[in-house]
């Protein structure tokens, strides 16, 4: 149990087009999903977080413009990355929290690569 | 806000060594406290997590140690195998009406030479 999943694993785009990345809880409900970035050899580095039904909490020095987040349903939640640059290319991670839990469950990442 | 220390930051080890990764959180109010294993391109793992009213926890070879007092966290690893190679992160959350984050430690990369 505790599965989530993200799609796609790994994607590569020209500079200045904007890029998609899905997370979904696959075998229980996620009240909270959280958006991190993960830099080679360094810890996470948590952008955002996203309840269901409501704006997305963006954490200080994240640009909400440029990472849109939306959590439509307790199993979905989407980080659009808005005219993608080179320096946006890193690896991005989901977790999600159960609706009456505190355990974070992570997915898989994604590698995002700007040409 | 809360801040995790962790270390070391590399640890190497012979298979069947056992391996001791330790953390330091600032804010007494943290009240749970989860390690992770993260295997190259990949996400992390929950391996094992700890509550503030439990002082210890164990899982076959993998136990969590919480001292509360003086606000530090341990993860041991005994007969370390190949396999247990990996990044491992610990993290600190305080937990309050559904709401919390996790501040995760930099991470200690494990190598188990066979």
């Amino acid at each position: 149990g505790a599965v989530v999943s993200q799609h796609p694993s790994r994607v590569i785009c020209k500079s200045g087009t904007s890029v998609k990345i899905e997370c979904r809880s696959l075998d229980f409900q996620a009240t909270t999903m959280f958006w991190y970035r993960q830099f080679p050899k360094k810890s996470l580095m948590l952008m955002a977080t996203s309840n269901e039904g409501s704006k997305a909490t963006y954490e200080q020095g994240v640009e909400k413009d440029k990472f849109l987040i939306n959590h439509a349903s307790l199993t979905l939640s989407t980080l659009t990355v808005t005219s993608a640059h080179p320096e946006d290319s890193s690896f991005y991670i989901c977790s999600a929290r159960e609706s009456y839990g505190e355990t974070q469950y992570f997915g898989p990442g994604t590698r995002l690569l700007v040409l | 806000g809360e801040n995790v220390e962790q270390h070391p930051s590399t640890l190497s080890v012979q298979e069947g060594d056992s391996a001791v990764i330790k953390c330091t959180y600032s804010d007494s109010a943290s009240n749970y406290f989860p390690w992770y294993k993260q295997e190259l391109g990949k996400g992390p793992q929950l391996i094992i997590d700890i509550r503030s009213n439990v002082g210890e926890k164990k899982d076959q070879r993998i136990a969590v140690t919480l001292n509360k007092t003086a606000k530090h966290f341990s993860l041991h690893i005994t007969e370390t195998q190949p396999e247990d190679s990996a990044v491992y992160f610990c993290a600190a959350s305080w937990t309050n009406s559904g709401y919390s984050t996790l501040t995760f430690g930099k991470g200690t990369m494990l190598l188990v030479s066979p």
